[in-house]
């Protein structure tokens, strides 16, 4: 069963751009979330869907965006970047109904590189 | 400015010998408790999970302790091999308005000596 796959690989991108990240989970995988992780502050949950819907954001500003779709694939989107915005955007599925069902697969992540 | 990185522990062992690498979580209302490996330029990869109705769960080469009492939780790797060079990290799953959110730890950085 294939794993989680995430695209582009690798992005470079100008300060005051926006750009937008993708997700497919596992199939059958209905909750996806999404993480940053740079060397200064390690891994960031940023906010997980479920069904559609935005079920838990973390404590980033409102320039991180996402969505989900019916068929679960999610983007990410991130306007008007800033330097700190580098990092490499990790995207985890799990079945997402709580319970055994917790367990999330990651994907190998976008590496975003702000200039 | 110059932004810091985060310390990571390091772990030496040699190759063949028993690994422990230790975590303190801080969320007590935490359910889900999970290990992951990660490998330069790779995605986490889970390795074992543990519920917090639970205070010992093995798998193969590995096992997880869980200390409720005070908030810590271990991962030992028997027998390590240098393919277990990678840093691990343990993550928490808070469950919060119908969904769920992983807090991770640091991390630690595992290396195995021949």
């Amino acid at each position: 069963k294939a794993g989680v796959t995430q695209t582009p690989r690798y992005l470079i991108k100008t300060r005051g751009q926006q750009v937008t990240l993708s997700c497919s989970p596992i199939s059958g995988h209905r909750s996806v979330s999404w993480y940053q992780q740079t060397p200064g502050q390690g891994l960031q949950f940023l906010f997980e869907y479920f069904s559609e819907t935005q079920r838990n954001k973390g404590n980033f500003p409102g320039r991180f965006s996402g969505r989900q779709f019916s068929n679960s694939r999610s983007e990410m989107n991130v306007s008007t970047l800033e330097l700190g915005d580098s990092a490499l955007y990790l995207c985890a599925s799990s079945l997402g109904l709580g319970g055994l069902d917790t367990e999330a697969f990651f994907g190998q992540g976008t590496r975003l590189t702000v200039v | 400015g110059e932004s810091v990185g985060l310390h990571l522990p390091t772990l030496s062992v040699q190759e063949g010998d028993n690994s422990i690498i230790n975590c303190a979580y801080s969320n007590s209302a935490s359910d889900y408790f999970i290990w992951y490996k990660q490998e330069s330029g790779k995605g986490p990869q889970f390795i074992i999970d543990i519920r917090s109705n639970m205070d010992k769960r093995q798998g193969q080469r590995v096992t997880v302790l869980l200390n409720k009492t005070v908030k810590h939780l271990s991962l030992q790797i028997a027998a390590t091999q240098p393919g277990d060079s990678a840093v691990y990290f343990c993550a928490e799953n808070t469950s919060t308005g119908g969904g769920n959110k992983l807090t991770f730890g640091t991390g630690t950085q595992l290396k195995v000596e021949l």
